[in-house]
């Protein structure tokens, strides 16, 4: 019964690099969301995506951040010419559907650490 | 725009005691609401959710919320606290119409439960 995937879960880039992260969702979930979690912010949202759709992108800066959700694959957060202040704990979830009240599952996160 | 505030950083009690982390929204329209547990280095765990009906919610390890629409809370207690209990909590709200709506989670609640 595997839950959401996220890998790395530890991820060190220095400034200027590109950083990819990787989500698996839950087998059947066709919903994905990314959050990003800075101490003592809690938990951010940054974009929703359905297969090979991007929903609602609200939440990402307009530059650098990029994500996909391809037919195949898992979903891919991007985060091009990495700063400094880019270093936080970034956390996927998947969900069955988004009718009435479907909880969200959580991966356990990549680390993000810029130097 | 929707908003969850966690008024307490963090809230301590004793092993046997109860407990209550305090949460209240603003949403537009009848909420849905949720209750998240994060453990170190994890993801969020789903705890409990209020949609609609009795506005006591009973939820995983001997958790409750009281939902009070008048007071826009949605109140996490526990009759008597474990130390295993010690986590980090967060409240999430979205709204009940159809279709997607974005899921807004509180900057969190971290619960220390003293031996």
């Amino acid at each position: 019964n595997a839950g959401v995937m996220q890998n790395p879960r530890h991820l060190v880039r220095r400034r200027g690099q590109e950083a990819r992260l990787r989500c698996s969702p839950m087998k059947g979930h066709s919903h994905v969301y990314w959050y990003r979690q800075l101490p003592e912010e809690g938990l951010k949202f940054m974009v929703y995506l359905q297969k090979e759709n991007i929903i609602d992108e609200s939440g990402m800066p307009k530059e650098r951040f990029s994500a996909e959700f391809p037919k195949e694959g898992p979903s891919i957060l991007r985060i091009q010419q990495v700063v400094r202040g880019d270093s936080a704990a970034y956390f996927c979830a998947s969900s069955l559907d988004t009718i009435l009240n479907s909880p969200l599952h959580f991966g356990n996160g990549t680390r993000l650490t810029v130097t | 725009a929707q908003s969850v505030a966690q008024p307490e950083d963090q809230v301590n009690v004793a092993e046997g005691n109860p407990l209550t982390v305090k949460c209240t929204y603003s949403v537009s329209g009848n909420p849905y609401l949720f209750w998240y547990v994060q453990y170190p280095n994890r993801g969020l765990q789903f705890l409990l959710k209020y949609i609609t009906g009795d506005n006591l919610v009973k939820g995983s390890y001997g958790f409750e919320a009281e939902f009070n629409k008048s007071q826009t809370s949605f109140h996490l207690k526990k009759p008597s606290a474990l130390v295993s209990d010690s986590a980090l909590y967060f409240c999430a709200v979205r709204a009940s119409r159809g279709g997607y709506q974005k899921v807004t989670f509180g900057t969190g609640t971290k619960l220390q439960v003293i031996p």
